[in-house]
């Protein structure tokens, strides 16, 4: 069964501060890990990886996948109060063929940033 | 609205009632998926259409639980006899064929905004 785990669960840190988040998964058939920010609604998407060692940035937050240790971490710098939320990390399954496969969900990683 | 669409945003519920939840897809979109996010834990999937034909059911779906997608555009999510543990957010997502754009891949979900179910 595919499994996806995130560290730490919660993180209480102080506006300015960096944080990395981490994803560690076990997966059958591997195709994409994804990043998502949940605020209480549906999950945004911040970003999705398919290669090793390829760094993807998106203003103060990026994100890089290991296919050969089976993780991934997220950074977030500058920390402010407006990133409070859950990070959820997730795997997709490879469905073949052309289209996008199930996810698979890590338990998510509660970030708690004050002022 | 081009996104996904959820109905009802919330659902209160008594143990035992059977409940029905609607997803619109964004209209293109040949995939749609419903996942089950409870407090405090990541959404799990649950079950996925490719048109009309359901293509995969997880072992948290039970007998209670039956989803559709009569006519490959919308689809329903039934629970009959509710209880208290089937509380949660239900997340509906579409998808369509992947595409990449100068080698790298695009996203290709879309989340609808959830139904939260309370059973009391």
């Amino acid at each position: 069964e595919d499994k996806v785990v995130q560290s730490p669960l919660s993180l209480v840190v102080h506006e300015g501060d960096t944080v990395t988040l981490n994803c560690s998964y076990e997966v059958t058939n591997f195709r994409s890990l994804l990043w998502y920010k949940q605020e209480k609604k549906a999950p945004t998407f911040l970003f999705m990886l398919t290669s090793s060692g390829i760094e993807k940035k998106s203003g103060r937050l990026s994100s890089i996948l290991d296919k050969k240790e089976l993780f991934s971490i997220l950074n977030i710098t500058a920390t402010q109060t407006g990133d409070s939320a859950i990070y959820l990390c997730a795997v997709e399954d490879d469905a073949g063929g052309t289209s996008y496969g199930k996810l698979t969900f890590g338990q998510g990683t509660i970030l708690t940033v004050h002022p | 609205d081009t996104g996904v669409s959820q109905d009802p945003r919330h659902k209160i519920t008594k143990r035992g009632q059977n409940v029905t939840f609607r997803c619109d897809p964004i209209s293109e979109h040949n995939r749609l998926y419903w996942y089950r996010q409870t407090l405090g834990q990541g959404p799990e999937f649950l079950t996925y259409f490719q048109n009309e034909a359901q293509l995969e059911k997880s072992r948290l779906l039970s007998d209670r639980f039956s989803a559709e997608r009569p006519k490959g555009s919308f689809s329903t999510l039934e629970i009959q006899r509710t209880e208290q543990g089937d509380s949660a957010m239900y997340l509906c997502a579409s998808s369509w064929a992947r595409e990449e754009t100068g080698g790298s891949l695009n996203y290709g979900y879309t989340f609808g905004s959830g139904t939260r179910l309370t059973v009391v």
